[in-house]
């Protein structure tokens, strides 16, 4: 059982916005810490996609957007392509744990 | 640029210690910019954080492997290690290190990470 929730999968056509949502609690995302983006493509390690919430690092595509509000951050991926198929995670930091805390991961599928 | 290599053996027996090594290139293990943290990845499963060493060599563990890992650091090597004792099926896992980065107070996200080790569990 992950500490932040995210959906097992999503899946969208060529072309269309998808979004994959991470949530929190107050110990985590609810007291302030910021959420990362992770994207993990088939045998590959994760490479790091948004930071800080909604920073995308130079050479990530301005299709992906990050976004957080109260207890809970969004991934949202627009005009999906077929490279853009991969695992996803959202990570933070819980006060709670005192640690650094991820999502069980969301599998995007391109139809 | 920064390039980060887990090393180790790829099985291990059950109630053993399983010890990985990370060779940081590119970069100082010891300098106060960063941290440095492992992370585990099962087969078909999730990330899981197991703990992280700070520029001043201490360290900091995932409260549910607290008492069987250890996280150390040889900086003449420019390396960090990982040993994680009495293992059981359960920790077998492909293993990463990674930088942490603080881009914010207070805040750190993954930025540099390794190709991941392989690690079996079986007697």
């Amino acid at each position: 059982q992950s500490v932040l929730t995210q959906p097992p999968s999503v899946s969208g056509a060529p072309g269309q916005r998808v979004t994959i949502s991470c949530t929190g609690s107050s110990s985590n995302i609810g007291a302030g810490y910021d959420v990362h983006w992770y994207q993990q493509l088939p045998g590959t390690a994760p490479k790091f996609l948004i930071y800080g919430n909604s920073n995308r690092p130079s050479g990530v595509p301005d299709r992906f957007s990050g976004s957080k509000s109260g207890t809970s951050a969004s991934l949202a991926i627009t005009g999906l392509q077929a490279e853009d198929e991969a695992d996803y995670y959202c990570q933070s930091y819980d006060s709670s744990l005192s640690g650094w805390v991820f999502g069980g991961g969301t599998k995007l599928t391109v139809l | 640029q920064l390039q980060l290599q887990e090393s180790g053996p790829g099985l291990v027996k059950p109630s053993e210690t399983l010890s990985l090594s990370c060779t940081v290139s590119g970069g100082s293990i010891s300098s106060s910019l960063n941290y440095w943290g492992w992370i585990r990845q099962p087969p078909g499963k999730g990330l899981e954080w197991i703990g992280t060493m700070y520029y001043s060599g201490s360290s900091k563990y995932n409260p549910s492997l607290k008492s069987r890992v250890t996280i150390s650091r040889d900086t003449s090597k420019n390396q960090l290690s990982l040993k994680l004792s009495s293992v059981i099926a359960a920790d077998a896992a492909l293993y990463y290190c990674a930088r942490l980065e603080e881009y914010s107070y207070g805040q750190y996200y993954f930025d540099y990470w390794g190709q991941g080790t392989l690690v079996s569990v079986s007697s």
